[in-house]
């Protein structure tokens, strides 16, 4: 079965700060894997798709690279808005999901 | 715009069947490349992909929850429900219906969901 193991699970970072969350997928399977982002009491929001496509109004600070099984995602400049709880997804798995925190 | 709405029993008693249904509009499930799922997050933890169908009646199941759900659409009614048996205090969550497409995605990413709705399983 497939699992996406995603790190860290927490982190903490500052506004201005380059940060980088990576998933890991148990099997090589494709390059389809998506970056949700998800803020306390709100359903996730579609950042990235395909890997490294981002989702139409997203900003451009989200992106997104693969290399083989392991997946990431950046934020190049931290705004207070990016705050929130990151979860990958390839077909029917998602990660566990990484808080990040203002430091 | 695309907008999904679920609706459903917010307590359940154990060993009950749960049905939700997600009630959609601004797109058809009779359109090429649609696709509606269901997604649940129990309090405080990680998202679980439950159930997906698409357009074509194709459907597919969460291997670990295979046996406890199904998935159907009614395209005219624009609704997709869920059914989940042996409902067990374990699946208290909110529980999401979302829009996918396979035109450009890979036919299981979620570009639109609803607001969730929370389950509580509970004697």
């Amino acid at each position: 079965d497939l699992q996406m193991t995603q790190s860290p699970s927490t982190l903490s970072a500052s506004v201005g700060d380059r940060v980088t969350i990576t998933c890991r997928a148990s099997q090589s399977l494709s390059s389809w894997l998506a970056w949700y982002q998800q803020k306390p009491g709100k359903a996730p929001k579609l950042l990235i798709y395909k890997a490294s496509s981002l989702q139409s109004g997203v900003p451009s600070r989200f992106s997104g690279s693969a290399s083989g099984t392991e997946f990431t995602l950046t934020i190049s400049s931290l705004q207070p808005d990016d705050f929130a709880t990151y979860y990958c997804q390839q077909y029917h798995s998602f990660g566990q999901g990484t808080k990040l925190e203002i430091k | 715009q695309i907008t999904l709405k679920e609706s459903g029993p917010t307590l359940v008693k154990p060993t009950e069947t749960l049905t939700l249904t997600c009630t959609f509009s601004g797109f058809s499930l009779s359109t090429n490349g649609e696709g509606v799922g269901w997604i649940r997050q129990p309090p405080g933890k990680a998202l679980e992909w439950l159930a997906l169908t698409y357009w074509i009646g194709d459907k597919r199941y969460s291997p670990s929850l295979r046996s406890r759900l199904t998935i159907t659409k009614d395209t005219s009614k624009n609704q997709v429900v869920l059914t989940m048996t042996n409902m067990d205090p374990v699946d208290t969550a909110t529980y999401y219906c979302a829009h996918t497409q396979v035109n450009g995605y890979s036919g299981y990413d979620f570009d639109y969901w609803g607001q969730g709705t929370l389950v509580t399983v509970s004697s």
